[in-house]
């Protein structure tokens, strides 16, 4: 049983369009986050939700939106998507936010815009 | 402002060779330090991680690292490599002051037979 699933694990798109990544969490944990990891495998963090609450948002373009509908779900909507935008988006977990706290990984979802 | 470089992009060890990947960050105060490893096509996975006492810690997969504060290094040390080693080994650097981690860019290990 796969502790944090993202569907889909491929998602090839034209620029234009609207996606959305979808990632549940069966760990128990508060806290989840959304990764992107380029070309150059450099990870950067996006978002973060505690509880449902967002706690983290970076720098990022008004196009990505996460959603969190209970704390074991942590959605990512991205709209007019961008040549840009392709790379490979991690969701994360952990048992609570913060610095210490272990992360666990989804196996990615490599996303590619034509 | 925190940093962390892993000043290797990548490193080729013979299977049965030791290893050690470097890990320097730049902040004032203790850290907390972490190793994680990303195998191909996977998320990462925690290997260890050290906030305080023994400056040795012991991971998994037969990794251990040492924090050396002189030297401001987290260095990753295995005795003897496995190819299932290969993949990309990350750094990361936790604080008190700042509730996010701070990534450094990977090291790829390649594994030669």
């Amino acid at each position: 049983d796969t502790a944090v699933s993202q569907t889909p694990k491929y998602l090839v798109t034209q620029m234009g369009n609207d996606k959305s990544i979808k990632c549940e969490q069966n760990l128990g944990h508060d806290t989840m986050y959304w990764y992107k990891q380029d070309s150059k495998k450099f990870l950067k963090i996006m978002f973060s939700y505690n509880n449902k609450e967002l706690i983290i948002n970076e720098t990022v373009p008004n196009r990505f939106s996460p959603k969190s509908p209970d704390k074991a779900h942590l959605n990512l909507h991205i709209n007019s998507l961008e040549l840009g935008d392709s790379a490979v988006y991690f969701c994360a977990s952990s048992p609570s936010g913060g610095p210490t706290g272990e992360l666990f990984f989804g196996e990615g979802s490599r996303l590619t815009v034509l | 402002a925190q940093s962390v470089t892993q000043p290797d992009i990548h490193i080729t060890v013979s299977e049965g060779a030791s290893l050690e990947l470097r890990c320097n960050y730049s902040y004032g105060a203790t850290p907390y330090l972490f190793w994680y490893v990303q195998s191909p096509g996977q998320g990462l996975q925690l290997l260890l991680k050290y906030f305080s006492g023994d400056t040795l810690v012991q991971g998994i997969k037969g990794f251990e690292a040492e924090f050396k504060r002189s030297q401001s290094s987290f260095n990753l040390r295995k005795p003897s490599v496995h190819w299932s080693d290969a993949a990309e080994y990350f750094c990361a650097v936790g604080s008190d002051s700042n509730y996010q981690l701070i990534w450094g860019a990977g090291t790829k290990l390649i594994i030669k037979p």
